[in-house]
């Protein structure tokens, strides 16, 4: 089955960019979504097909899929984006949805 | 306002059966794409089952194949999930939610209205 890959966690500091990969094999003829998730809460949907944004999602986060990586990016990264972010797609030949492992953003 | 009330989580022994709901409301339930996700304690994300807006396609992750069942009721708004024959490691926080736009194609949208989640625990 169609496996995603994702860093366990990433690392930024309030006001520069970050950015969350996730791979799999040629992910980029596929369509991506991102969610976030903080603590005791459900997920959000932050990017849909690979870089659009759902109405209130600030423009800071963008995307972006090619080859075997998909990319999330925050850029002005604030203390509030501190939590895990899944990438999830539709694998059409196994008709499975499969979501990655997360990775979680440390804002230091 | 839209949003999506599951139900019927709680403590199970193996073995045993649950039924979870989900309620919709602020939105033409019907037309959508819906889907259960699971999260373990301390876990990711799993896919659990999906179904199309007439409920005559319907999948399901490989783990719970011929245990859990996924419906809707669309005259109730209502999706559900049937889980027999429960393990422990089903236990989890299971979500339903709703695809992203009412297109046949929904099997290939991202998820944007989640409800809060119902815990189920198997032990």
């Amino acid at each position: 089955s169609y496996v995603l890959t994702q860093s366990p966690s990433v690392s930024v500091v309030p006001g520069k960019t970050a950015r969350i990969t996730c791979g799999g094999e040629n992910i980029g003829s596929k369509s991506v979504h991102w969610y976030q998730q903080k603590p005791g809460q459900a997920p959000l949907l932050v990017i849909s097909y690979d870089g659009d944004r759902p109405s209130g999602i600030p423009e800071r986060f963008s995307g972006s899929n090619s080859g075997n990586t998909a990319t999330l990016t925050i850029s002005r990264v604030e203390a509030g984006d501190e939590a895990d972010y899944y990438c999830q797609l539709w694998d059409n030949s196994s008709d499975h949805v499969v979501f990655g492992g997360g990775t979680k953003l440390i804002v230091l | 306002e839209v949003q999506l009330v599951e139900s019927g989580g709680g403590l199970v022994q193996p073995g045993g059966s649950l039924r979870l709901s989900c309620v919709a409301s602020g939105f033409t339930f019907s037309r959508y794409w819906m889907i259960w996700v699971r999260q373990a304690p301390g876990k990711g994300l799993e896919w659990v089952a999906n179904i199309n807006q007439d409920g005559s396609k319907k999948y399901y992750v490989d783990s719970v194949k011929g245990r859990f069942t996924i419906s809707r009721d669309d005259t109730k708004n209502s999706l559900s999930l049937q889980m027999n024959s429960l393990r422990a490691g089903d236990t989890a926080v299971y979500y339903c939610a709703r695809a992203l736009s009412p297109r046949a194609g929904g099997a290939y949208d991202g998820f944007d209205i989640w409800g809060r989640g119902t815990k189920v625990t198997v032990s």
